[in-house]
């Protein structure tokens, strides 16, 4: 069964400092992964994807993250956080050949002035 | 591209009555849809995988006579939340990928949700 662990349920750092938000996942099949986020009353919207090609994913708005199968990791970062970037970030795999997603439980990203 | 609706956004009711969910994919057809529900400060939930013309499949724990899908075209799926009492108050979001492709490869596209209150 797919599970996906997300480190940390609050990260708060300083505008412009870098945006580190953690996620492992365990899954029995090569995954497919993806972070997700979610402003206030709001649905989610697709930060990035990996699919099993370039291991290192960029997505929108600065955001990028690298898949590291040997350490079952999904960690999504930004170099400069911006104050616009304050959300509910999620990390979610599936398996392939299957819709289903399966959500971490969440992180709550806070930008400092 | 890519867009989901969903609609109403928000909706008070009294308790005993029953509310219509409705979701729609604007600019893809989805022969896939999913409901999820989410609590304040928490992750999401999946409680249903909606097909196109034919029955929901529930996820464990989920009561189906609570919450009637219903999946009529590529293009539309809806929630009935029967007889709402408090306890089923929560926001409700809804997610479809692009029925074309294969699915998993294919990211869900998610409506803005619906944030249920009942009285």
């Amino acid at each position: 069964a797919q599970s996906v662990t997300q480190l940390g349920s609050h990260v708060s750092v300083s505008e412009g400092a870098l945006v580190l938000l953690r996620c492992n996942y365990s899954s029995s099949v090569p995954p497919y992964l993806f972070w997700y986020v979610q402003y206030p009353n709001q649905g989610l919207q697709l930060l990035l994807k990996y699919t099993s090609a370039a291991t290192l994913v960029k997505g929108i708005n600065g955001f990028e993250a690298e898949f590291k199968k040997s350490e079952t990791s999904f960690h999504l970062t930004k170099p400069s956080a911006h104050m616009s970037d304050a959300a509910e970030y999620f990390c979610a795999v599936s398996e392939k050949g299957a819709q289903k997603l399966v959500f971490g439980q969440g992180t709550r990203l806070t930008i400092n002035p | 591209g890519a867009v989901v609706s969903q609609h109403p956004s928000w909706v008070i009711c009294k308790s005993g009555t029953s509310v219509k969910i409705e979701c729609r994919s604007l600019d893809f057809q989805a022969t896939t849809m999913f409901w999820y529900r989410q609590f304040p400060k928490q992750s999401l939930m999946l409680m249903a995988t909606s097909n196109e013309g034919s029955k929901a499949t529930y996820e464990q724990g989920v009561e189906k006579d609570k919450f009637l899908i219903n999946h009529a075209s590529l293009t539309l799926s809806t929630l009935t939340v029967t007889s709402a009492h408090p306890e089923d108050s929560s926001f409700y979001i809804c997610s479809a990928a692009d029925g074309l492709q294969e699915y998993s490869n294919q990211p869900q596209h998610f409506g803005d949700g619906t944030r249920l209150s009942i009285l």
